[in-house]
């Protein structure tokens, strides 16, 4: 069955610096989001991807965050400068289409020390 | 914009009896409705989901789900749970923004 494949599966990083989150979709999907979870809470939407460019961010996708598909296959997730509340779950998910059901990646964990 | 409730943070079921756990959203027109499972340390897997059509929905694992339009309901059903079903699980709209919307997760505990 076809995955979505997210590197690394845990990293933890110093305040400040930058960190890449990386997601491989599934190959025939044209939509492609990321969701975090804090310790605890609920798993919250931050972006959506389509068509090369954002589709829709939240108020939490500020401008410390970024998303790029640099080829054909890989979606990553950079956070420019990172704070402790960053700390999180960081889901990738992709989809066929917009109203179709996700298919998540296992999550990377973030840990800003 | 679309909201979802999962009344119960934490269930204990005994191995062989039956499982429902209860998912209210708030949405003002017809609603995408996902279930997703997620076990320690693992990501989100979808278990079913519904667009429209039969309000009673087959999924993975042996878990079906029933949208109740009146009662802005879409719980989730096992008969027969296995200590594999021990695992947290969200309830999850999208509305017209194409965006998920997860509840806060029920954690299910399986006792022998």
């Amino acid at each position: 069955e076809p995955e979505v494949t997210q590197t690394p599966s845990h990293q933890v990083t110093q305040m400040g610096q930058e960190v890449i989150l990386r997601c491989v979709p599934i190959s025939n999907h044209l939509y492609f989001y990321w969701y975090r979870q804090i310790l605890g809470q609920k798993v919250e939407f931050l972006v959506s991807f389509y068509n090369n460019e954002i589709s829709e961010k939240s108020e939490i996708f500020d401008d410390q965050f970024s998303v790029e598909r640099p080829d054909g296959s890989n979606f990553t997730l950079k956070i420019r400068s990172t704070k402790l509340e960053d700390s999180a779950m960081y889901f990738c998910a992709s989809s066929v289409g917009q109203d179709d059901g996700y298919t998540f990646g296992s999550g990377t964990r973030l840990t800003v020390v | 914009a679309q909201s979802v409730t999962q009344p119960d943070i934490h269930i204990t079921v005994s191995e062989g009896a039956s499982l429902e756990l209860r998912c209210n959203y708030s949405y003002g027109a017809t609603p995408y409705l996902f279930w997703y499972v997620q076990s320690p340390g693992q990501g989100l897997q979808l278990l079913l989901k519904y667009f429209s059509g039969d309000t009673l929905v087959q999924g993975i694992k042996g878990f079906e789900a029933e949208f109740k339009r009146s009662q802005s309901s879409f719980n989730l059903r096992k008969p027969s749970v296995h200590w594999s079903d021990a695992a947290e699980y969200f309830c999850a709209v999208v509305g017209n923004d194409y965006k998920l919307s997860f509840g806060a997760g029920t954690t299910v505990t399986v006792r022998a």
